[in-house]
């Protein structure tokens, strides 16, 4: 199956500082890639969707200059947290679409995920 | 409303029992229909698409029904591995993916 790699896969921060974290498709060419935020207890909420070579269309309520995607390449995203701040520590998970050989078109195959904790 | 509605449970069960959930979704447009485990800390994975049609895998049948916006799951013969939290996924288009906030179940010995 579809192998997605995010790293890092935990991360501890300062308040001000920046994070970056890195999403892969390890076998399969990612036209699209997804980020998601999960806070404890609840659901996954989409943050932005990124093509490659594109700009990422970011969801309602996301600050599009605190959270810097980058999708260069058909096998990297990147998301970086500008100056985090604690209610930033969340759980974020990056999902690779792409041809898949033998998977469903539709698939999205997450990463394992990213635990953000700003202190 | 919310996009995506599930029982958050948590639903505490026996092994071999059988046990169900539910969801509903608010966008009848919606194209396409997913059910995601998510264990403890861990990414989602795909459990199985949901067809108009019903669907069955081993132990989990799952099923659509686009009149009333509602899927089920149903496991049969629960084993302690299948503790996890069951995510209802809907998809509006082909990039849009609106996930429900989890069913947890726990499947006692």
């Amino acid at each position: 199956g579809a192998v997605v790699s995010q790293h890092p896969s935990w991360v501890i921060c300062k308040s001000g500082t920046s994070v970056k974290i890195e999403c892969r498709s390890l076998d399969f060419q990612a036209t699209t890639m997804f980020w998601y935020r999960q806070f404890p207890k609840q659901s996954l909420m989409l943050m932005a969707t990124s093509n490659e070579g594109s700009k990422a269309t970011y969801e309602q309520g996301v600050e599009k200059d605190k959270f810097l995607i980058n999708h260069a390449s058909l096998t990297l995203s990147t998301l970086t947290v500008t100056s985090a701040h604690p209610e930033d520590s969340s759980f974020y998970i990056c999902s690779a679409r792409g041809d898949v050989s033998g998977g469903l078109k539709e698939t999205q195959y997450f990463g394992p995920g990213t635990r953000l904790l700003v202190l | 409303r919310k996009e995506v509605e599930q029982d958050p449970g948590p639903f505490n069960v026996p092994e071999g029992a059988t046990v169900a959930f539910n969801c509903t979704y608010s966008n009848s447009a919606s194209q396409s229909f997913f059910w995601y485990r998510q264990d403890c800390r861990k990414e989602p994975k795909l459990l199985m698409s949901v067809y108009s049609s019903g669907n069955e895998d081993g132990r989990f049948t799952a099923q659509l029904n686009r009149a009333s916006q509602y899927i089920s799951l149903l496991i049969r013969d629960s084993k302690l591995s299948d503790s996890a939290t069951y995510l209802c996924v809907v998809m509006f288009m082909a990039y849009d993916m609106r996930f429900g906030a989890g069913t947890r179940l726990t499947v006692k010995p």
